[in-house]
């Protein structure tokens, strides 16, 4: 079956640093996506990874490790604006990609 | 166009009635996406095409659901028979790798 694993809430202070993980069990693997998506909004594409390694782009980073199954989104020096549903989504091979429940992250003052 | 766009933006219907829904996805992008999304959860994937294969249907939730798509254009998505648990926003994505995703249709079922 495909299966993929995420908190459903976390809470972080503004300035901080916070770490979501996925976990996934999928029948094929060809990357793994974050998305955030704003209350009441589309999902926004935020980073792509298909090699184990971390991917650095400005505030945000994406760690993986295929032979775990594992990925986490890094945020640094977090902002209000970063309060919004954080998804996993992996690509199944093809171009299907299925998505993890998400993540409600709550940046408090 | 510069993005995925989605028609309507709201619909509201009763209960029994069929609607359509409309997505224009980026020029080019060989894959589309329908997925549902209730509010509070995750997306909920429905259907999948690519380019002139037969398209991944594994995720429609009932035979009242089915989509179709003009070879690389435009893509509708229609439910028959609407039940008030078939109010969500749809949603609409293609790709070229990433998922670019439409605003939404809000659908609400009285």
């Amino acid at each position: 079956g495909q299966n993929i694993d995420q908190p459903t809430e976390m809470t972080a202070t503004e300035g901080a640093i916070v770490q979501i993980n996925c976990t996934y069990q999928t029948s094929g693997f060809n990357g793994l996506f974050w998305y955030q998506q704003h209350a009441g909004e589309a999902p926004t594409f935020l980073s792509y990874n298909v090699l184990d390694g971390l991917e650095e782009k400005g505030r945000f980073s994406s760690f993986l490790s295929r032979s775990k199954g594992y990925s986490y989104l890094l945020l640094k020096e977090l902002q209000m604006k970063d309060s919004a549903s954080y998804l996993c989504a992996v690509n199944t091979g093809g171009f299907k990609t299925i998505f993890g429940a998400g993540t409600r992250l709550f940046v408090k003052a | 166009g510069a993005g995925v766009s989605q028609s309507p933006s709201n619909k509201v219907t009763e209960k029994g009635k069929d609607v359509e829904l409309r997505c224009d996805p980026i020029s080019g992008h060989t894959a589309l996406y329908w997925y549902r999304q209730r509010l509070g959860q995750g997306l909920e994937f429905l259907i999948y095409f690519q380019g002139n294969s037969a398209p991944d249907k594994s995720g429609l939730p009932s035979d009242r659901f089915s989509a179709e798509r003009t070879g690389e254009s435009v893509s509708t998505l229609t439910i028959q028979r609407t039940q008030q648990e078939d109010s969500a926003v749809y949603l609409c994505a293609s790709t070229d790798n990433e998922q670019f995703f439409g605003p939404g249709t809000r659908l609400t079922v009285l």
